[in-house]
């Protein structure tokens, strides 16, 4: 079975620009959470799709929003880019009714 | 707020050295316990310990929960170079399929 994918790998942006990042879960997960990873913060969860609804968001801005697409495939996006929006941007998707979840290799989003 | 304090947050052994790692939580609605291994990518799992299945093991590595105390170990014994990543403990959240993270242990294996 493949893994989790994200797309793009590698990033560079400036500030006050907008990105969008994409994950594609495991076949037959449809559960995919977001999570953000810096030195200083570590992990930390940005928020959870399931059947094209949020079902949970974590403690960040509006600038940060995602969506689920019907194949659970899921994008993120964040507006108004600020320097500290540099950070590791992780996705994992979950089997049904298990709590064990599965990253993907992560987009490395650099603002300038 | 759930709550994942992990320690020591860096550790410095020498191969075949045994090592425990910490995590103390406070989280609303206990489900389960997860230990993740990170090198240079993405985490990879490692174990997941619930109140059904609270010891874990898996080569030389091995997990308990201590439902009482609000913690969990993870020992590796024999270390070897390969072992050298962070190690992370997670929960999720009341209500949230989220994971709340620790910081982290930032294990070194020197030679």
């Amino acid at each position: 079975k493949a893994g989790v994918t994200q797309t793009p790998r590698y990033l560079i942006k400036t500030r006050g620009q907008q990105v969008t990042l994409s994950c594609s879960p495991i076949s037959g997960h449809r559960s995919v959470s977001w999570y953000q990873q810096t030195p200083g913060q570590g992990l930390q969860f940005l928020f959870e799709y399931f059947s094209e609804t949020q079902r949970n968001k974590g403690n960040f801005p509006g600038r940060f929003s995602g969506r689920q697409f019907s194949n659970s495939r899921s994008e993120m996006n964040v507006s108004t880019l600020e320097l500290g929006d540099s950070a590791l941007y992780l996705c994992a998707s979950s089997p049904p009714g298990d709590n064990e979840q599965f990253f993907g290799p992560g987009t490395r989003l650099t603002v300038l | 707020e759930d709550k994942v304090v992990q320690s020591p947050l860096s550790l410095v052994v020498h191969e075949g050295d045994t090592v425990t790692l910490n995590c103390s939580y406070e989280v609303t609605n206990f489900r389960s316990l997860l230990w993740y291994k990170q090198e240079k990518k993405a985490p990879t799992f490692l174990f997941m310990l619930t109140s059904s299945g609270i010891e874990k093991k898996s080569g030389r590595l091995s997990s308990i929960l201590d439902k009482k105390e609000l913690s969990s170990i993870l020992n590796i014994t024999a270390t070897q170079t390969g072992d050298s990543a962070i190690y992370l403990c997670a929960l999720p959240g009341g209500g949230a399929d989220g994971l709340t993270f620790g910081k982290g242990t930032h294990l070194i294996i020197q030679p």
